[in-house]
């Protein structure tokens, strides 16, 4: 299985600052047919289910605001937070499609400083 | 907008039983895979099962292959997690999840049925 290992466990950055989540995959994700990464990420809410924020490392969903953008660097991915929103603070999950079964990082709570 | 609709949860002794339903409406079902992923209380997200668009084809994690099986009606939009020989580890908030289209994502999520597992 593919380990998901996303850093920091927690952090807290204060309103309008930029927020950085880091996520490593145990092994490549990438798609050879078409060179695209098989990651995704996605926002859960308390109390709520997630929601998906980005997939193919960099591609936002429809209706995401741009201050999220998803990168990817070998192995290595992230999502930023351009400027932190109240509307934000949430646990955020990276998750690999490339091989089953598809496996998500432990979560990274992302609280207002 | 997708609407994904769970039911079925409860509380289940070890070794019991239960069968979890989600309805699915405004999207046409039969089109796309559909996908069980669960949360323990307070944990993070792992995926538990996937059946194809058709039914025609399951796959299940390990730690429920054997016990669990998904299944789909697709004449009433309605996607299945038949749980048996149930374990205190199977304690979890129960999704319904719609895949993309092409990726393996999961852009629709219902609000979650709970599965408690104690004597």
């Amino acid at each position: 299985d593919i380990v998901m290992t996303q850093s920091p466990d927690s952090l807290a950055v204060s309103l309008g600052e930029r927020a950085t989540i880091n996520c490593k995959s145990s092994q490549s994700v990438l798609q050879g047919s078409n060179n695209k990464h098989c990651l995704g990420w996605y926002q859960q809410k308390a109390g709520q289910p997630p929601k998906l924020l980005i997939y193919w490392a960099s591609t936002r969903e429809s209706g995401v605001p741009d201050r999220f953008t998803g990168s990817a660097s070998g192995t290595d991915f992230t999502l930023t937070i351009s400027s932190l929103q109240a509307e934000d603070v949430a646990v955020y999950y990276c998750q690999q499609y490339a091989s089953l079964p598809w496996t998500f990082g432990q979560g990274t709570k992302v609280e207002i400083k | 907008e997708v609407h994904l609709l769970e039911s079925g949860g409860g509380l289940v002794q070890p070794g019991g039983s239960l069968r979890l339903s989600c309805t699915a409406s405004e999207f046409t079902f039969s089109n796309y895979a559909m996908n069980w992923v669960r949360q323990a209380p307070g944990k993070g997200l792992e995926w538990v099962s996937l059946i194809s668009s058709s039914g025609g084809s399951t796959y299940y994690a390990d730690s429920v292959r054997g016990r669990f099986t998904i299944s789909r009606d697709n004449s009433k939009n309605t996607l299945y997690l038949q749980m048996n020989s149930l374990r205190a580890e199977d304690t979890a908030v129960y999704y319904c999840a719609k895949r993309k289209t092409s990726e393996a994502v999961f852009d629709s999520w219902g609000q979650g049925t709970l599965v408690t597992v104690s004597s």
